[in-house]
């Protein structure tokens, strides 16, 4: 079922520093990337998504960049701050609204 | 709207014990879902619904596991008999994905299996 992979696994950044995490996928039906944010003991909330007839997209500090050739995506964390230490996950799904198949996630801890 | 409501958050139970986890969604959300989580496997889609009608259920690791969805306000996810390898956290997620893409979490069930 491991559809999308996701890298790093983990990611220790400096407080102002910019971290990216990767993304790949295998199914070229995909045409939905959204990503998710995960504090410790709650459930994952939607943070950012993107649909593959853009190459980017933006809301405040963070940006989705979207390869569709190379079947690859990423986000990037502006200016990041110790609030943003959480577990990231990406998915894929088709917009048809078939199953959200997450990325085995990467926790980030942004240091002060 | 008091979100996802996921029963109960904690579970310690032992080995051949019967599991049932439960789930409230939002109103008017026709799509929900079972993950579980665990560091070496990430979020797994165990099963998921469109208007309480089980779409695909290939993620469900083996018999021992079967879910209902009897009506759009409650899903049960049961484990039986539990071994310890089903020690994880299970969440429920729901949202009219279809439409806008986006799932609501739940806080999760954790489940401890002796």
């Amino acid at each position: 079922q491991q559809q999308v992979k996701q890298s790093p696994q983990s990611l220790i950044v400096q407080k102002g520093g910019i971290p990216i995490i990767n993304c790949a996928y295998e199914n070229t039906a995909f045409d939905y990337f959204p990503w998710y944010q995960q504090f410790p003991g709650k459930g994952p909330a939607l943070l950012i998504a993107i649909r593959p007839d853009v190459s980017e997209k933006k809301e405040g500090r963070f940006t989705i960049s979207f390869n569709k050739s190379a079947k690859q995506f990423s986000l990037h964390i502006m200016d990041s701050q110790p609030g943003d230490s959480a577990t990231y996950f990406c998915a894929a799904s088709t917009q048809a609204g078939t199953a959200l198949i997450f990325g085995k996630g990467t926790t980030l801890s942004v240091s002060s | 709207d008091a979100g996802v409501i996921q029963s109960p958050r904690h579970e310690v139970t032992e080995m051949g014990q019967e599991v049932t986890l439960r789930c409230k969604p939002i109103s008017g959300h026709n799509s929900l879902f079972w993950y579980r989580q665990t560091m070496m496997r990430g979020l797994e889609l165990l099963i998921y619904f469109n208007n309480n009608v089980p779409i695909d259920d290939s993620g469900m690791p083996e018999d021992r596991f079967s879910a209902k969805m009897p009506n759009a306000s409650f899903s049960t996810l049961k484990i039986q008999p539990s071994e310890p390898r089903d020690s994880a956290v299970y969440f429920c997620a729901a949202g009219q994905f279809a439409n806008t893409g986006e799932l609501f979490f739940g806080e999760g069930s954790r489940l401890t299996v002796l």
